[in-house]
């Protein structure tokens, strides 16, 4: 049964704790990409990844890490340093040279 | 000027109707557009995507794009209260690295 996970599905963070979603895809899918969604908006990459051990930020990338270890892995770490992480974040992955991105179920976010 | 725009709705057709979805983009160098189906608490499902000028027709959706006015819309014919859900557009840009810009959806309810 193929597709992407994300863990938790839900999470809560104390002000100053660093926390780390996952995303996992067994789909062979090369390209890897962390979004944010907040209440009644669009998307907003955060990172991406093309291939094991390289990444790119996205649009609002700061206060965010990631790694890509693995083909199947891209863990998303939400540091501190983010000032408004309370927020939907969705994991999406894709074929190389395809554009088509297929999303994970998210992980719910709130900082309490 | 956002980079895409959507109507944020929300937009009630009666079931069985034609429900009409559009989007603007604002860069002429986008190669290729996205329709995300999101139903609430959910993550985006992708329904349909289109590179060519003209209409791209499954079951019962066809995506319609217009380069020369940028512009792209989705429509949902024999619309059912299964389709009521926030739909999102997107686009890639020529040399992004397969990144999308998502607009802020349009949410649609099917009215019985």
């Amino acid at each position: 049964d193929g597709g992407i996970t994300q863990s938790p599905k839900y999470l809560f963070r104390k002000e100053g704790q660093n926390v780390t979603l996952s995303c996992e895809q067994n789909l062979n899918h090369d390209a890897m990409y962390w979004y944010r969604q907040d209440p009644g908006q669009g998307l907003r990459l955060i990172y991406y990844s093309q291939i094991v051990n390289d990444f790119q930020k996205g649009d609002i990338a700061e206060g965010y890490s990631v790694s890509r270890e693995k083909k199947e892995s891209f863990p998303l770490t939400v540091t501190s340093a983010q000032k408004n992480p309370t927020a939907f974040y969705l994991c999406a992955s894709s074929v190389s040279r395809v554009d088509e991105q297929f999303f994970g179920p998210g992980t719910r976010l709130t900082v309490l | 000027q956002k980079e895409v725009e959507q109507n944020s709705g929300p937009l009630s057709v009666p079931e069985g109707a034609i429900a009409s979805l559009n989007c603007t983009y604002s860069d002429r160098g986008s190669q290729s557009f996205f329709w995300y189906r999101q139903y609430s608490g959910k993550s985006p499902e992708l329904i349909m995507f289109i590179y060519s000028n003209g209409d791209k027709e499954d079951g019962r959706f066809t995506a319609q794009l217009n380069k020369a006015s940028q512009y792209v819309s989705l429509l949902i014919r024999d619309s059912q209260p299964s389709d009521s859900a926030t739909y999102l557009c997107a686009d890639r840009k020529v040399g992004s690295a397969r990144q999308l810009t998502f607009g802020s959806g349009t949410q649609l309810t099917v009215l019985p």
